[in-house]
């Protein structure tokens, strides 16, 4: 079957550290980008970042950069998503989800997110 | 960074209602736009891509429409399981900025 499986949730305390994991199956891992999404509670969707697992390329959004690590290790078909220091704003469910790839007719190459884990919450409280 | 936004933010509708929701960017992307479907507690699930091509699986009362800087998602007959908040996405560039969501909401 092919799949996202997302690691479970986690509770933290702020000034801790995590790291968040998405295995793949199914598919060939290293051929496909993977997304981070967060969605804070009650509120719509944020594009966090994609890395490709086949070389470890990553791009951040703005918002992001600086703030988390994606990374992923090809070997266990598995992206990961860190912090070094939780914030209580941190607080929200956190998607993974592949990237597809396509050509159609009378565009270039055209992107879109196909597949996705069930989310990670993290809740980040003292 | 692309912007883009909904409208409406949220809408009430009735089961066999025909639908219309409006996805504006702050810039032209062509025809690079998806739209999702989110229900509580689930993940989004994509129905359109590339602006109008339809996802496998996905029901044909679903349609959509647009290019450049406006785009629409139609449902042409409501149906229960329907009831959700859509987002539209830009794949004009690889940060693929969402919209901020429409929640359709049972009338």
């Amino acid at each position: 079957e092919v799949q996202l499986v997302q690691s479970g949730a986690e509770v933290k305390k702020p000034g801790e550290s995590l790291k968040i994991s998405c295995k793949g199956s199914g598919y060939s891992f290293t051929s496909y980008w993977i997304g981070w999404v967060r969605q804070m509670p009650g509120k719509g969707l944020e594009w966090m970042g994609i890395i490709y697992p086949g070389d470890s390329d990553t791009r951040y959004s703005p918002s992001f950069q600086g703030q988390v690590t994606i990374s992923a290790d090809k070997s266990i078909s598995t992206a990961y998503l860190q912090w070094s220091s939780l914030k209580a704003s941190d607080t929200a469910m956190y998607y993974c989800a592949r990237r597809m790839n396509r050509a159609v007719a009378g565009t270039d190459l055209v992107w879109y997110f196909d597949l996705w884990g069930r989310g990670t919450l993290v809740t980040v409280s003292s | 960074d692309i912007q883009m936004t909904q409208s409406p933010s949220s809408l009430s509708a009735s089961v066999g209602d025909r639908v219309t929701i409006t996805c504006r960017a702050s810039q032209s992307i062509s025809s690079y736009l998806n739209w999702y479907q989110q229900k509580p507690g689930k993940a989004p699930k994509l129905l359109i891509y590339a602006a109008s091509s339809l996802q496998s699986g996905v029901p044909s009362r679903f349609s959509g429409s647009g290019s450049g800087t406006d785009f629409t998602l139609t449902i042409s007959s409501l149906q229960p399981e329907d009831f959700a908040t859509y987002y539209c996405q830009q794949s004009y560039n690889s940060r693929g900025t969402f919209g901020q969501g429409t929640k359709l909401e049972i009338k």
